[in-house]
């Protein structure tokens, strides 16, 4: 158990919905990241918390997704009118401040949009 | 933007087989990650090189970090039905901010 939760596990939605996503990191981690994992790819990065700043956020991140840490514990992602290709794994990571800490991993959100 | 290619995609040996994916970043790295990701499984670290030409060793598995920072390699001696997952190289660019770009990862299938 790597201590980064992630809830839910599995979401279903119907195309046009809107879905939020939570993520629990470990504790006294300050960085909190997104990522986006869809089958046969590497994660793919979507955006990164220092405490509650949102320090950066991939070009390719539609304006359709939003995250929010705002208090620097928990964050949330959430996606406004999904679409098909979204369909993907959602995987938050935290870490500690420090130049290429290790980042663990939660268990991810599977989202299916149909 | 910053690229992070690996290859091979898949790889089948047998067991006791050696096993070697290779990593190769568009752009000079800060460092390089690898991680492990089992099937149905989130990525795990395994291990984390900063040094130039850096060789790094845990137990059958042996990492190294080239001397440029834009490439590295994994290599497992005598694989293990218990290697079998996707292996997947991290870099953190060198003066970016502290996102990792993964490269599409290894998929290891090891055959009993």
């Amino acid at each position: 158990d790597t201590g980064v939760s992630q809830d839910p596990r599995h979401k279903i939605t119907k195309r046009g919905q809107n879905v939020t996503f939570r993520c629990d990191p470990i504790s006294e981690h300050n960085r909190l990241y997104w990522y986006r994992q869809t089958l046969g790819q590497g994660p793919e990065f979507l955006t990164y918390f220092q405490n509650e700043a949102q320090l950066e956020k991939s070009r390719l991140l539609s304006n359709r997704f939003s995250a929010e840490r705002p208090k620097g514990s928990f964050s949330t992602l959430e996606i406004q009118r999904t679409e098909q290709g979204d369909s993907a794994m959602y995987l938050c990571a935290s870490s500690l401040v420090g130049e290429g800490t290790e980042a663990f991993f939660g268990q991810g959100t599977r989202l299916t949009v149909v | 933007g910053q690229q992070v290619m690996q290859i091979p995609q898949y790889q089948h040996v047998q067991e006791g087989e050696d096993f070697t994916t290779y990593c190769n970043s568009s752009t000079t790295l800060s460092n390089i990650q690898w991680y492990k990701q089992r099937p149905g499984g989130h990525p795990v670290f395994l291990i984390q090189l900063v040094k130039s030409g850096e060789v790094k060793k845990q137990k059958r598995l042996t990492f190294q970090f080239g001397e440029a920072k834009k490439n590295s390699s994994l290599h497992i001696t005598a694989t293990q039905t218990t290697d079998v997952g996707t292996y997947f190289c991290a870099g953190v660019r060198s003066g970016s901010a502290r996102q990792l770009t993964f490269g599409s990862g290894t998929q290891l299938t090891v055959l009993p």
